[in-house]
């Protein structure tokens, strides 16, 4: 079935440092989805990407999503305390089988003030 | 943000008592699911519907249950709680299985 493995898995950064963690699908997504989940709270969506090599921007943070649909990457430049958190890619597989989103294990960023 | 709501938010129970936790969604959404989350860790998927009358298990075994009588309502059941159920269960809700997942704000189950 549809894996979908999120490196590192743990991320301390100095407040200022830049942070990137990738995503990596074991089949070509129909769609990635990036969420990020507060200490404490619930998963919020942030963005969803659909075209091949397409790259979003939201203020610090930038999305790519890879030529062949299988990876993606979220990017925070200069981070605050407030991006900490853990950050969940989810891919999903449009096929007959009925396919779930998958999300990936998380990457937890923690950053020093 | 959306409009999903889980009750209760914490709970502490006993071992061998049953339990029911709730999730309701006003969005009019077919498609709903639990997520079972340790602190910090992955989510696990552990049931989802596809609509009413349809229930399905999840990726990782879970002695839950579940109902889907309405569309709006999504309520999972522990017929008796043991001390690996302690954990934070998530429902969350998304019209479609590939579109945009929307979470509750988690019920926190503490079994002793």
């Amino acid at each position: 079935g549809q894996q979908v493995m999120q490196i590192p898995q743990y991320q301390h950064v100095q407040e200022g440092e830049d942070f990137t963690t990738y995503c990596n699908s074991s089949t070509t997504l129909s769609n990635i989805q990036w969420y990020k989940q507060r200490p404490g709270g619930h998963p919020v969506f942030l963005i969803q990407l659909v075209k091949s090599g397409e790259v979003k921007k939201q203020k610090r943070l930038t999305f790519q999503f890879g030529e062949a649909k299988k990876n993606s990457s979220l990017h925070i430049t200069a981070t605050q305390t407030t991006d900490v958190g853990t950050y969940f890619c989810a891919g999903y597989e449009f096929n007959n089988a009925g396919n779930m989103l998958t999300f990936g294990g998380g990457t937890r960023l923690m950053v020093k003030p | 943000e959306a409009d999903i709501y889980q009750t209760p938010r914490y709970l502490v129970i006993g071992t061998g008592k049953k339990i029911t936790l709730e999730c309701s969604q006003t969005m009019g959404h077919d498609k709903m699911y639990w997520y079972q989350q340790d602190p910090g860790m992955e989510l696990h998927l552990i049931h989802y519907s596809y609509g009413v009358n349809s229930t399905e298990k999840g990726d990782l075994s879970s002695e839950s249950t579940v109902s889907r009588i309405r569309t709006e309502h999504f309520p999972l059941t522990l017929e008796s709680a043991r001390p690996s159920h302690t954990s934070q269960y998530l429902c969350a809700s998304s019209t479609s299985l590939g579109n945009t997942i929307y979470f509750g704000e988690g019920s926190w189950l503490t079994v002793v």
